[in-house]
């Protein structure tokens, strides 16, 4: 389908695992993104992909590690989760022109335990 | 430092009742203002983008516009199906278009 998916939906897990969230685009667009959303905060960047195989930090980006190697995929890894991460995670993307809207998944809600 | 705020929190309007959404910001050197609608457990849709002020721009029932220090999205006669939380988002002042700043948002509810 086209469009922007994440996997999985809901997850649930404890502290101290590692967990990999996924993001697939296939608008083949060259800018992709991860929020947090959480009460009160608003969403908030973790970090963001200008292309394959660069990164760069955005607002909260400690704790998690991303990267790159295709241009439809910017998976989201908690390395050592903690319950400070419990959060709906949102991956975006958008095409390069800079005015341009970001289109939004349809979230991702964990649980650390 | 850059931020943005919305207001109300929340709105409960009746059918068919006009009100007005609140997007005010501080951000060195405005270079647009976006607009989302958020529906429960969906990623935040766009809506409009703004560049100026004095800029307007229409979809429906909404109509969202811009001055020098706020952004409105007037609802014009709302449905229920217009129930939704609003999210207005801001390019920070540094960093190029890839970080910006979102509101946290205003949850409307509109009852039949």
């Amino acid at each position: 389908d086209a469009g922007i998916t994440q996997s999985p939906r809901y997850k649930i897990t404890e502290t101290g695992r590692q967990v990999t969230l996924m993001c697939h685009q296939t608008w083949s667009h060259s800018y992709m993104f991860w929020y947090r959303q959480d009460l009160g905060h608003g969403l908030r960047l973790i970090y963001y992909s200008a292309a394959a195989d660069i990164t760069d930090k955005g607002e909260v980006p400690d704790g998690y590690v991303v990267s790159r190697s295709k241009t439809e995929n910017f998976p989201l890894t908690l390395e050592s989760a903690t319950r400070s991460q419990t959060s709906v995670y949102f991956c975006a993307s958008r095409n390069r022109d800079p005015t341009d809207t970001q289109y939004f998944g349809p979230g991702t809600r964990l649980t650390v335990l | 430092e850059d931020q943005v705020t919305q207001s109300p929190e929340a709105l409960r309007l009746q059918e068919g009742e006009s009100s007005s959404l609140n997007c005010s910001y501080t951000v060195s050197g405005l270079r647009g203002l976006f607009w989302y609608r958020q529906d429960p457990g969906k990623g935040p849709e766009f809506l409009f983008t703004l560049y100026s002020a004095g800029e307007e721009k229409e979809k429906e029932r909404l109509k969202a516009t811009l001055t020098k220090k706020e952004s409105f999205l007037h609802i014009t006669a709302p449905k229920p199906e217009d129930s939704a939380t609003y999210l207005c988002a801001v390019p920070k002042g540094s960093g190029g278009y890839q970080k910006v700043t979102f509101g946290t948002g205003t949850k409307l509810q509109v009852i039949p």
